[in-house]
């Protein structure tokens, strides 16, 4: 069964980056099919989609916030990354990491962790 | 981007009855090799996302089937057959066609 799980700080100072990890377990994340994405979902609100990256590195970012996101991937270790810069109150949220197969889904999700920006 | 809309926003349902609900996509989502590049997800409270159905009609693993998929190219309904008190929460249409994937605003589901 396979198993993610987000961590990293709970709360960001504004202007600051955000930056969470996401640990793999039950399978490899150095296998072909799977995209390893970001979803984050504000408080009391829908879901929105931020990014995933495939296992040889190639990245996808959701246009709107492009150019302060990144995400990385380290096959020898199991895990992805999401770094978000410049935040603002409005990047308060819930951050899911998640496994997205192709033609199947999103078929593994983290239990989520909110990161609060706040001085 | 492709933009997905649900309805209704919320539903109150006795258990044992139906219930369904619709998405609405932007453009169709077929995909050239003949499936639907779209999903149903339910967010139960206070949990993550999970996923019921994918490519329109295929229910996820351990889905009940009383959860149905169907649809094709831009609409697309979930129903239950009779719903449980483990049904509430909000339910989430999505599009996979395109990057982004996008979502729907959820259809809340409550129990009478």
């Amino acid at each position: 069964q396979v198993h993610l799980q987000e961590s990293g700080p709970g709360q960001v100072k504004p202007s600051q980056t955000l930056s969470l990890t996401c640990t793999v377990s039950g399978g490899s994340i150095n296998t072909g099919g799977y995209f390893w994405s970001w979803v984050r979902q504000h408080p009391g609100k829908g879901l929105e989609w931020i990014g995933y990256i495939y296992y040889s590195g190639s990245t996808y970012y959701n246009s709107s916030l492009k150019r302060r996101v990144s995400i990385s991937i380290d096959t020898s270790d199991n895990h992805f990354s999401l770094k978000l810069s410049s935040v603002t109150a409005a990047d308060t949220a819930i951050y899911y990491c998640a496994r997205h197969q192709e033609q199947v889904g999103i078929d593994y999700w983290g239990q989520g962790i909110l990161v609060t920006v706040s001085s | 981007e492709i933009v997905m809309t649900q309805s209704p926003l919320s539903l109150s349902v006795t258990p044992g009855e139906p219930a369904s609900m619709s998405c609405r996509s932007s453009q169709s989502l077929l995909h050239s090799d003949g499936y639907n590049c779209f999903d149903w997800y339910l967010q139960k409270p206070g949990k993550s996302p999970q996923l019921l159905i994918s490519l329109g009609s295929n229910r996820a693993s351990g889905v009940p089937d009383r959860f149905s998929g169907g649809g094709s190219g831009t609409d697309f309904t979930l129903t239950i057959s009779r719903v449980e008190a483990e049904d509430v929460g909000v339910y989430y249409c999505m599009q996979a066609l395109q990057t982004p994937p996008t979502f729907g605003q959820g259809t809340k589901l409550e129990i009478k």
